[in-house]
């Protein structure tokens, strides 16, 4: 199984601002992604970091607000960027590769005042 | 496009019952089945993985069940116990994006 290790674990930040967060894998993986989860909801797929070329967002979100990296196969950042009180969710780093199950972050719980 | 559904969304129960959460979704073309463990503020911990080919997977006290054609899987957990409190969600990817769709979740609260 993989370790994952996501910076910071919480935050509480001015609107406007912009906060990144860390997620870095204990070993190499093929595929990571980032989700957001809004307070009493599910898990929503925010993108997919590939390694060495732009992510891959689903519908609804883009990279202006939601830029990501991914420079090699154990790390990646996911930015929130010019946040508003409606981007206080948890976001967490999930990894896995071809066929196997999926690994989780403890997530980052931000909150924008 | 996958959706999927979990039953009940809550679920009270006194220690030592054996209790069964359920999953539905509606693309039966699934790759795999993958539960999950969410306790409040905090990340998801994987408890059992089900590849499209498998009838079922178990790992100490849960018991996890799979029919791909009806859309359904269970999640069966054996004597609970009140560390077993958490939200349980499960997690479906398809063949075609190879992404994960999650259920709503059901959260779980078992009394001593």
């Amino acid at each position: 199984s993989a370790v994952i290790s996501q910076k910071p674990s919480r935050d509480i930040c001015q609107r406007g601002t912009s906060l990144t967060i860390q997620c870095q894998v204990d070993s190499q993986v093929t595929m990571m992604f980032w989700y957001r989860q809004q307070p009493g909801q599910s898990l929503t797929l925010i993108a997919t970091a590939n390694q060495g070329s732009e992510a891959t967002y689903e519908s609804g979100f883009v990279i202006d607000k939601f830029p990501i990296s991914r420079p090699n196969l154990t790390f990646s950042t996911l930015t929130v960027s010019n946040m508003s009180p409606e981007d206080s969710s948890i976001y967490l780093c999930s990894v896995e590769d071809i066929g196997t199950q999926a690994f989780f972050g403890q997530g980052t719980r931000l909150t924008v005042v | 496009k996958q959706e999927v559904t979990q039953i009940p969304a809550a679920l009270s129960v006194p220690e030592g019952e054996n209790l069964v959460l359920n999953c539905s979704f509606t693309d039966s073309a699934i790759y795999n089945l993958q539960w999950f463990r969410q306790d409040p503020g905090k990340g998801l911990t994987s408890l059992l993985l089900i590849q499209s080919s498998q009838r079922e997977q178990t790992s100490g006290r849960l018991n996890a069940s799979l029919d791909k054609s009806s859309g359904r899987s269970t999640l069966y957990i054996a004597a609970s116990q009140p560390g077993d409190s958490a939200t349980y969600l499960c997690a479906v990817k398809d063949t075609g994006f190879q992404k994960l769709v999650f259920g709503t979740g059901t959260r779980l609260l078992v009394s001593p």
